[in-house]
């Protein structure tokens, strides 16, 4: 059975960084992507873009190039998310999901990104 | 991308059937049969109801049918019940290999 299990809630203050882990376990086919989904407080899920765990080649949707950066440990089967330069606007619930298919079957719990002075 | 074009809120009544469509271009939901649908319940992660636009996962209750048609897809739930209050997210493959999703639709069970 696979688990997708993330780290927990972050409070950060506008300016600082934060950096969100995702680590999977089971099987997941070969090649998979791990993509990052956000989630604004009361809006609708959002694609940020994903990370292939073969090559480590990142791709980030439009609106998220910059100061969003996704990473990998493949020794620990572990992604990442980093944002930088916070500002109150990333206040979000942000997900991980593996993808070997066209779809998402596999969620992270979700991680509380708040931003706030 | 654009998000796909959901309704904001559909509701119906125990036992009655819904329909949410889910409206993209050529580009997406048009493109490929690569169409999948998330039930999300507050303060929990999306879960999958519907993928390859009319395939059920092992465990998803078979009152869930999805369909398509052009750059439309639907999601079909019969025989409404309170537990399938919810909110719903369409999300589809795209021509730019990546995807996009639907704005959300709350399912409401008067």
């Amino acid at each position: 059975q696979v688990q997708v299990v993330q780290s927990g809630s972050e409070l950060k203050k506008p300016g600082a960084s934060v950096r969100v882990s995702c680590k999977a376990s089971g099987y997941i086919s070969i090649g998979y992507g791990m993509n990052w989904v956000r989630q604004a407080p009361g809006q609708g899920l959002e694609w940020m873009g994903w990370i292939n765990t073969t090559t480590g080649y990142p791709t980030y949707a439009q609106g998220f190039t910059g100061r969003f950066v996704f990473s990998l440990d493949t020794s620990v089967s572990t992604a990442y998310l980093q944002i930088s330069s916070l500002k109150a606007e990333d206040t979000a619930v942000y997900y991980c999901a593996p993808s070997g298919d066209y779809f998402f079957k596999y969620w992270g719990q979700g991680t509380l990104v708040t931003v706030s002075s | 991308q654009s998000a796909l074009t959901q309704p904001a809120s559909v509701s119906g009544s125990p036992g009655q059937s819904i329909t949410i469509s889910c409206t993209g271009t050529s580009s997406d939901v048009g493109a490929y049969n690569y169409v999948s649908w998330y039930q999300q319940d507050p303060g929990t992660a999306p879960k999958l109801m519907i993928y390859e636009v009319n395939n059920r996962p092992s465990g998803v209750s078979y009152r869930f049918s999805g369909s398509k048609s052009g750059s439309t897809a639907s999601l079909t739930i019969s025989g409404l019940q309170a537990e399938d209050e919810a909110d719903y997210y369409c999300s589809s493959y795209t021509t730019t290999n990546s995807w996009v999703f639907g704005g959300g639709t709350k399912l409401s069970v008067l």
